[in-house]
């Protein structure tokens, strides 16, 4: 069975610094893994997904995400946070039996400190 | 753009209530799906289907059941309401394709008193 652990259910930077958040898979074949956003009362938004193609995966709002096979690790980063990053943010990987059914791990919320 | 619709934002129901939330989606997608979101537990899958009256249980199905008549809706129905369902309940859709990411609805906050 596929799982997905996101280290870290509260992260808080200072507006500017870096963010790093941190997400681990477990999956005996070659997974499709996926960040989104949640804001506050919505829904949540694809931020990036790596598809096994290119390792180092860019996606909206100036966020990337580096698939490092060998550490089974998909962490998402931004060099420079913004008051607007503050949401609660979820890494998902797919099932092996298909489906497109999408394990989630629990979340974590990123405050951004003035 | 794809986008998925779901009836209400917030509801207030009383238990032992039946309850339904509705999910629309405009891409003709095969796959749909609910999930219940709850603090420090992410998202746990309900039900999913994909097809229309095809419908497969998800990890936490007890206490609900859904319905497919048509392909791009999707219900979710809580046949006797009970305080323990409160939650987020989310509705994605997909199409077949594993490579595309699943799109969600903005969500129903629903709570049972």
């Amino acid at each position: 069975a596929q799982s997905v652990t996101q280290l870290g259910s509260h992260v808080s930077v200072s507006e500017g610094a870096l963010v790093l958040l941190r997400c681990n898979y477990s999956s005996s074949v070659p997974p499709y893994l996926f960040w989104y956003v949640q804001y506050p009362n919505q829904g949540l938004q694809l931020l990036l997904k790596y598809t096994s193609a290119a390792t180092l995966v860019k996606g909206i709002n100036g966020f990337e995400a580096e698939f490092k096979k060998s550490e089974t690790s998909f962490h998402l980063t931004k060099p420079s946070a913004h008051m607007s990053d503050a949401a609660e943010y979820f890494c998902a990987v797919t099932q092996e039996t298909g489906a497109n059914n999408l394990f989630f791990g629990t979340g974590t919320r990123l405050t951004v400190i003035p | 753009d794809v986008k998925v619709t779901q009836s209400s934002r917030y509801l207030v129901k009383r238990t032992g209530e039946k309850v339904f939330l509705e999910c629309v989606q405009d891409m003709d997608h095969e796959n749909m799906f609910w999930y219940r979101q709850d603090p420090g537990l992410g998202l746990r899958l309900i039900y999913f289907s994909y097809d229309v009256k095809m419908k497969e249980k998800g990890d936490i199905p007890e206490g609900y059941s859904v319905s497919r008549e048509k392909k791009e809706r999707f219900s979710l129905i809580l046949e006797s309401a009970s305080t323990n369902q409160t939650s987020m309940y989310l509705c994605a859709s997909i199409t077949l394709d594993t490579n595309q990411p699943q799109h969600f609805g903005d969500g129903t906050r629903l709570s049972i008193l």
